[in-house]
């Protein structure tokens, strides 16, 4: 059974441009979350939905991110404009019952 | 505000000894605790957890401690392997509306096993 699958692994791009992460999580999971991991601040929950609902979206820095599930197999994390601060690792999760929650391998992005 | 803390950040163990990590949380609603471990250019893997009504759970050579009233959970390992050298995650879950999904992570401990 394959994992969470994360892409692209690696993104490096300018600043302004937009920026599209993209995540499908384990089949019949009902939760899927997005995270984005620094040295100062470590993982931190960015959004989270169930049932392709989001729930959650009180961890989204600001305005220039979004993030959409369209069904229940893919979902999308967009930053618009892209700004160097964002640049860290974002990682996929998701879980059948909430707290024991699976990881894909993570997009790295670095913003210029 | 950080309501889980992983006041260290790297650990070195000799292996064959035990590996100790720790991690303080601050919010009294949190009732469920796990351990995430982490591989370079891997995402976190879900190790061993605890709910706040037990005290101690053991797997294997991984044991995690709870004390509520010290708001306070370590992680043993023993004996360490060569394998064991990741960075290791606490988090917990349950405050708040949102329930047991939402997970709080700390800062990590990146643990290094000297062979």
């Amino acid at each position: 059974d394959a994992g969470v699958i994360q892409s692209p692994r690696h993104e490096v791009t300018e600043m302004g441009q937009e920026v599209t992460l993209r995540c499908k999580p384990i089949s019949g999971h009902d939760y899927l979350f997005w995270y984005r991991q620094t040295m100062m601040r470590g993982l931190e929950l960015l959004i989270y939905f169930n049932n392709n609902v989001p729930i959650d979206d009180s961890g989204m820095p600001e305005d220039r991110f979004s993030a959409k599930m369209p069904n229940a197999s893919f979902s999308t994390l967009k930053i618009q404009p892209s700004e160097p601060r964002d640049s860290a690792v974002y990682f996929c999760a998701s879980s059948l019952v909430g707290y024991e929650q699976y990881f894909g391998p993570g997009t790295r992005l670095t913003v210029t | 505000d950080q309501q889980v803390k992983q006041n260290s950040p790297s650990l070195s163990v000799q292996e064959g000894r035990i590996s100790i990590l720790n991690c303080d949380y601050t919010n009294s609603m949190f009732d469920y605790f796990l351990w995430y471990k982490k591989y370079p250019a891997e995402g976190p893997t879900f190790l061993i957890s605890i709910s706040s009504i037990k005290d101690k759970n053991e797997d294997g050579r991984f044991t995690v401690f709870l004390n509520k009233s010290a708001k306070h959970l370590s992680l043993h390992i023993v004996p360490s392997q060569p394998g064991d050298s990741a960075v290791y995650f606490c988090a917990a879950s349950g405050a708040g509306y949102f329930g047991n999904e939402k997970l709080t992570f700390g800062t990590g401990t990146r643990l290094t096993i000297i062979p």
